[in-house]
């Protein structure tokens, strides 16, 4: 049980274009939604916090125009990357808060903008 | 807010040796404690996890131990093996709210 998928695991683009990421809870259901960032050798930077039907909550530094964060179903959130840059290649991980506090997490995508 | 701070940052042990992480936390209202394995490409999966009622618990080769009042808590894992090998962090939890140590990369030498 408590499982969590992402979806694609690893994407490529050009600069200026968008990327959306999927995180889903495949046999639980989440209110709340963690998408991190996760720099090569460093530990996972909280991004947002992402709850259904409501707006997310950004970290404080993380453009939200740029992070599109929509969590419109219990199993389902999105990160949409807009106008992706270089610097904005990285692993993108996000997590679903079961019951207890626990946090799973998805496999991670790694985004890589040329 | 929540700092967490965990050492060391990188261990080495031989394959059948003992490994210990440790992690102090700064809010003493923090209540839950998960203890992640991430390997390389993959995202952290949860291996063991403690709440602030709970001294110690422990999992076949694992376990962790909490000292509340000292603020601090670690994980031990015995009879290392080479698939052991990844990094582990460290977390410390009031609601929603979770914190990450920094992870200690675990490398078991056969």
């Amino acid at each position: 049980g408590a499982v969590v998928s992402q979806h694609p695991s690893w994407v490529i683009c050009k600069s200026g274009t968008s990327v959306k990421i999927e995180c889903r809870s495949l046999d639980f259901q989440a209110t709340t939604m963690f998408w991190y960032r996760q720099f090569p050798k460093q530990s996972l930077m909280l991004m947002a916090t992402s709850n259904e039907g409501s707006k997310a909550t950004y970290e404080q530094g993380v453009e939200k125009d740029k992070f599109l964060i929509n969590h419109a179903s219990l199993t389902l959130s999105t990160l949409t990357v807009t106008s992706a840059h270089p610097e904005d290649s990285s692993f993108y991980i996000c997590s679903a808060l079961a019951v207890g506090e626990t946090q799973y997490f998805g496999p991670g995508t790694r985004l890589l903008v040329l | 807010g929540e700092n967490v701070e965990q050492h060391p940052s990188t261990l080495s042990v031989q394959e059948g040796d003992s490994a210990v992480i440790k992690c102090t936390y700064s809010d003493s209202a923090s209540n839950y404690f998960p203890w992640y394995k991430q390997e390389l490409g993959k995202g952290p999966q949860l291996i063991i996890d403690i709440r602030s009622n709970v001294g110690e618990k422990k999992d076949q080769r694992i376990a962790v131990t909490l000292n509340k009042t000292a603020k601090h808590f670690s994980l031990h894992i015995t009879e290392t093996q080479p698939e052991d090998s990844a990094v582990y962090f460290c977390a410390a939890t009031r609601g929603s709210d979770m914190r990450f140590g920094a992870g200690t990369r675990l490398t078991v030498k056969p």
